[in-house]
């Protein structure tokens, strides 16, 4: 089935420096791209999504990445604070429709103060 | 707003056994999601369910059963738990593409 790969699976970052998550996905269909972050023993939550008609978003300190010809998309977090510490996924919506999402494998981020 | 709940929070079953999760939602979401995660790895689709009454299966449908009862409950069926399982189950719920979780359930089979 279609995959999303996700780099770095673990990230250690030094409080204030940014930290840097990509994303790559195979289907160009692909039109929705959400992040989510899931702290110890918590469900994910939605934090910032970006769809196919844009290239960059920014809200509070996060910024998303869109590279459709590459099928490439990232996450900056940019002032890294100990409480950005925590399991992130990205996602692809799917080419087979009906709202699904393909996600990441995960990527573990731990700001060290 | 709305909110995603699922029961139980916590679920310790015997090998062999058939164990059943619940999962409602308030959103009035049409679209209604089941996914395992295992510990520290990504989200892999069980089943999905478009409308009241509708299944469709994910990539790892093998060994569960689902029923959407009505458009606010969805459940998941383990079909014959496996000794030494553990894993956490979520549900999740999406009017368009934006998917959101509930808390889960954690399995935990003797």
């Amino acid at each position: 089935g279609e995959q999303v790969e996700q780099l770095p699976s673990i990230l250690r970052v030094q409080e204030g420096s940014s930290a840097s998550i990509n994303c790559t996905y195979e289907n160009s269909a692909s039109n929705y791209f959400p992040w989510y972050k899931q702290e110890p023993g918590e469900n994910p939550k939605l934090i910032i999504d970006i769809r196919s008609n844009m290239e960059r978003k920014q809200t509070q300190g996060l910024i998303v990445l869109l590279d459709k010809k590459a099928k490439r998309f990232s996450l900056h977090i940019t002032d890294t604070q100990p409480g950005d510490s925590a399991m992130y996924f990205c996602a692809a919506s799917s080419s087979s429709g009906s709202w699904q999402l393909i996600f990441g494998s995960g990527t573990q981020l731990t700001v060290m103060p | 707003g709305g909110i995603i709940t699922q029961t139980p929070k916590f679920l310790i079953g015997q090998e062999g056994q058939k164990l059943t999760l619940k999962c409602q939602q308030n959103f009035n979401h049409d679209t209604m999601y089941w996914y395992r995660q295992d510990s520290g790895k990504g989200l892999r689709l069980i089943y999905y369910s478009i409308t009241e009454n509708d299944l469709q299966k994910g990539d790892l449908s093998e060994g569960y059963d689902a029923s959407r009862e009505k458009k606010s409950s969805f459940s998941l069926t383990v079909t014959s738990a496996q000794k030494n399982e553990m894993a956490v189950f979520l549900c999740a719920s999406s009017s368009r593409d934006t998917q959101y979780f509930g808390p889960g359930t954690r399995l935990l089979v003797l």
